[in-house]
């Protein structure tokens, strides 16, 4: 069964360092995803993505976040200078129009 | 705005027992409503998913969930739970003309323990 794979599952990174997060989406998919939990907290939306542009994005992806699909499979989430509030669980997502997403096993992000 | 509660931090449950996960929403227009699991250091599994049609939809492993429009809530249920059944659930919504894609609202997450 096709599923959405994400690397790497953990990630430590220093404050203020910018780190790229990867999915592979399924391959027949047109609609990409990020979310993120926060420890404790909701699954929140980061950005949906299709066409080779951004369909929408929530207040918390402001300018340090950027989503790119370099080559046809990959999708990544770039942080650019990471802050320790961005220590959460970022989760990558596909799905076909008006379908529901599936989503990847996640990356454990910490920022120290 | 759109929004999603579930109601219980946590239910408990026999094994055998029947179980119930509550669920509510709001949303402007019609919804489309989900249920997602999340087993410890696990990604979020789809479960099920309420589009149309049907008021009751199964989904995976024995789930069902009730769709009522006028109670605007949409509740996880299975006649016989399992111990295997314990993990993180949410529910999760949205707008149907939202373009055609997920921007999913999801619940805070119930936590079903399942006692053998």
């Amino acid at each position: 069964e096709p599923e959405v794979t994400q690397t790497p599952s953990h990630q430590v990174t220093q404050m203020g360092q910018e780190v790229i997060l990867r999915c592979v989406p399924i391959s027949n998919h047109l609609y990409f995803y990020w979310y993120r939990q926060i420890l404790g907290q909701k699954v929140e939306f980061l950005v949906s993505f299709y066409n080779n542009e951004i369909s929408e994005k929530s207040e918390i992806f402001d300018d340090q976040f950027s989503v790119e699909r370099p080559d046809g499979s990959n999708f990544t989430l770039k942080i650019r200078s990471t802050k320790l509030e961005d220590s959460a669980m970022y989760f990558c997502a596909s799905g076909r129009m008006n379908t529901e997403a599936f989503f990847g096993q996640g990356t454990r992000l910490t920022v120290v | 705005a759109q929004s999603v509660a579930q109601p219980e931090d946590q239910v408990n449950v026999a094994e055998g027992n029947p179980l119930t996960v509550k669920c509510t929403y709001s949303v402007s227009g019609n919804p489309y409503l989900f249920w997602y699991v999340q087993y410890p250091n696990r990604g979020l599994q789809f479960l099920l998913k309420y589009i149309t049609g049907d008021n009751l939809v199964k989904g995976s492993y024995g789930f069902e969930a009730e769709f009522n429009k006028s109670q605007t809530s949409f509740h996880l249920k299975k006649p016989s739970a399992l111990v295997s059944d314990s993990a993180l659930y949410f529910c999760a919504v949205r707008e149907a003309l939202s373009g055609g894609y997920n921007k999913l609202i999801f619940g805070a997450g119930t936590r079903l323990a399942v006692h053998p």
